[in-house]
């Protein structure tokens, strides 16, 4: 098992606020991906970054991968009540399984 | 497209029985497919990676005669939790992958309670 830890584990916000969420390992990745989790339900996938150092942006959210492709970092810009969730990284090993973080929490106040 | 489900979603079963949980890939073909299971407020735990056609890999600590899985085609993954005890309460999640790119695809999860 490969151990992703995340920060901060829980994180409750006002709207509009900005965020940082941290994914760190001393594995080296072969990819890595977010997801963001509701209550009963299965992660949906966000973004996949594979290549050190990319940087990618879904509307509000950017997100980064380290150069060592050993982390990672989810930035939201003017959260939203709608962004409250669970987010969760994975990263992919050599043989293509994912090892899931520790989650953050995110509660965004209206 | 990428769709996954899995069934049932929820599931109240008696100590000492077994319960299947199917993963099915509706609109394409999944060569790996994982199971996860989920405590509240916790993050996933990857519990084994199978492939079509072979034998299931299992994480350190996870039994492989108690939770057998079964990859028959590829579109379709089962977990069979055997004898199941309350301390196997808990939310599965499978996920598929396609040959396509990175990433995965995860079911809704099933909702397993022992009493």
């Amino acid at each position: 098992t490969q151990l992703l830890e995340q920060s901060p584990q829980f994180l409750s916000i006002q709207e509009g606020e900005n965020l940082t969420v941290y994914c760190n390992s001393s594995s080296v990745f072969s990819s890595l991906q977010w997801y963001r989790q509701e209550p009963g339900e299965g992660p949906v996938l966000l973004v996949t970054v594979v290549t050190g150092g990319e940087v990618k942006k879904l509307k509000r959210l950017t997100f980064q991968f380290g150069d060592a492709r050993k982390d990672s970092s989810l930035h939201i810009t003017a959260a939203q009540p709608g962004d409250t969730g669970l987010y969760l990284c994975a990263g992919a090993n050599t043989g293509n399984q994912f090892y899931f973080g520790t989650g953050t929490s995110l509660t965004v106040i209206p | 497209g990428a769709v996954v489900s899995q069934h049932p979603s929820r599931v109240i079963c008696k100590s000492g029985t077994s319960v299947k949980i199917e993963c099915r890939s509706l609109d394409f073909q999944a060569t790996t497919m994982f199971w996860y299971r989920q405590f509240p407020k916790q993050s996933l735990m990857l519990m084994a990676t199978s492939n079509e056609g072979s034998k299931a890999t299992y994480e350190q600590g996870v039994e492989k005669d108690k939770f057998l899985i079964n990859h028959a085609s590829l579109t379709l993954s089962t977990l069979t939790v055997t004898s199941a005890h309350p301390e196997d309460s808990s939310f599965y999640i499978c996920s598929a992958r396609g040959v396509w790119g990175h990433g995965q695809y995860f079911g809704p999860g099933t909702r397993l309670t022992v009493t």
